[in-house]
């Protein structure tokens, strides 16, 4: 299974963009990268997913460099409802069965200042 | 109405009892898994089934026992072989594959006195 690892913590100011990058360095062939979002006492729930290159839906953007050892989530414009945890997945997309843990990380806390 | 359904959701056990988490899902769903949170951690994966009768172990199984008779149940058992079972436990489900989403409960926080 593919590591990842994030920054511990970010701090932001309402109104700013914000980009957390995930590094992967032992992605393979099959992952995708998935990220989540978790409020306090709260089940994660899912953000966005992608391949390569760029994914944007009507919550945040994730960029994909070529080599896809990493992965950026951008969030437009933040308030202070975005103040939350967020996890980086990578996951074998070929479904085989057992192949697919959904390991979680630590996470990056980030927390949005008025 | 399509979901996870985690029961209950605050739950108190003596020492040395086992108990036994609900998770139930009606999203015809392949895949479940049991993770354990403690304060200010990540998730960890405690078991994990991709298929009715099967399961595998996460990375910290000890103490703890699940079954999967049922594509949409998969109940956690935290025996009293647990040390510290006092923590907030999430139930989640997805098709198969890393190219999906997957869907949590609400949680149960279990706390052992």
């Amino acid at each position: 299974l593919a590591k990842t690892t994030q920054p511990i913590s970010m701090d932001s100011y309402e109104g700013q963009e914000v980009n957390i990058t995930c590094s992967h360095n032992n992605i393979a062939t099959n992952d995708y990268i998935t990220w989540y979002q978790q409020f306090p006492s709260q089940g994660p729930r899912f953000i966005i997913q992608g391949y390569k290159t760029k994914v944007t839906n009507e919550v945040a953007s994730l960029f994909i460099p070529a080599d896809r050892k990493s992965s950026t989530l951008s969030l437009p414009r933040v308030s202070l409802s975005d103040t939350a945890v967020y996890y980086c997945l990578v996951g074998d997309g070929v479904g085989r069965a057992g192949s697919y843990q959904l390991t979680f990380g630590k996470g990056t806390k980030l927390s949005v200042i008025p | 109405d399509g979901g996870i359904t985690q029961s209950p959701k605050y739950l108190f056990r003596k020492e040395g009892q086992n108990v036994t988490l609900s998770c139930e899902q009606n999203l015809n769903h392949d895949a479940m898994y049991w993770y354990r949170q403690d304060p200010g951690q990540g998730l960890r994966l405690i078991y994990y089934s991709q298929i009715v009768n099967d399961f595998q172990k996460g990375d910290i199984a000890e103490g703890y026992s699940v079954s999967r008779e049922k594509k949409e149940s998969f109940p956690l058992t935290v025996t009293s072989a647990q040390k510290n079972p006092t923590a907030f436990y999430l139930c989640a489900s997805s098709p198969a594959g890393g190219d999906t989403e997957a869907f949590f409960g609400q949680g149960t926080r279990l706390t052992v006195v």
